[in-house]
């Protein structure tokens, strides 16, 4: 099984420039996740998918926008892409209730110049 | 807000020795901990999930304990290896969308 997968691996942006961080997953999973991971930050939620056709807001979700495509990809996008953004993202997903754990991707690390 | 702690941030230890990850959170309605491992530069591996019901999960060397009570998780790693080197980061959630971080405990294990 593939799991959790995240394209690209690696971007270097422009401030101002936009792009898309894509996650898709193949376990049939309800909730999708997407983290940001910095140097003695630990991980912190941007945005969440409970399920299909909804998002919710996580702990810093300025500066990103999220779409819940279908029930196997959820994308992140930086409209503007300022230096603050230069940070490891992660997507995760996970069955809907509370006796199962995430699964994880490998990564985007993005910089921006 | 939920609050989950790593302490120590760093921990180096001769190969072979058995060793204790400290993980606390400040909520004890938690649901699930899940401990994992972060290699560099790579993503998160799970490594084992505990329930609310439950006070412990074995795997392999590995074996994680929850005390709601007192707000603790345990990670204990017996006969350690160079291979356990990795960061080591506990999360625990409050409902079942979202899980919470701690910073991780770094390990060296020297060879």
């Amino acid at each position: 099984n593939a799991g959790v997968t995240q394209t690209p691996k690696f971007q270097v942006l422009k401030t101002g420039q936009s792009m898309t961080l894509q996650c898709a997953q193949d376990m049939n999973h309800n909730s999708m996740y997407w983290y940001r991971q910095d140097p003695g930050m630990g991980l912190r939620l941007i945005y969440y998918s409970a399920s299909e056709g909804t998002t919710d807001k996580g702990e810093v979700p300025n500066g990103y926008n999220v779409s819940r495509l279908n029930k196997r990809e959820f994308s992140l996008r930086l409209e503007s892409a300022a230096p603050s953004q230069t940070s490891v993202y992660f997507c995760a997903s996970t069955r809907t209730g509370v006796n199962y754990g995430y699964t994880f991707g490998s990564g985007t690390r993005l910089t921006v110049v | 807000k939920q609050e989950v702690t790593q302490i120590p941030a760093a921990l180096s230890v001769p190969e072979g020795e058995n060793l204790v990850l400290n993980c606390s959170f400040t909520d004890s309605a938690i649901y699930n901990l899940q401990w994992f491992r972060q290699d560099p530069g790579k993503g998160l591996t799970s490594l084992l999930l505990i329930q609310s019901s439950q006070r412990e999960q074995t795997s392999g060397r590995l074996n994680a304990s929850l005390d709601k009570s007192s707000g603790r998780s345990t990670l204990y790693i017996a006969a350690s290896q160079p291979g356990d080197s990795a960061t080591y980061l506990c999360a625990g959630t409050y409902n079942f969308n979202k899980f919470y971080f701690g910073s991780g405990t770094k390990l060296n294990v020297k060879p």
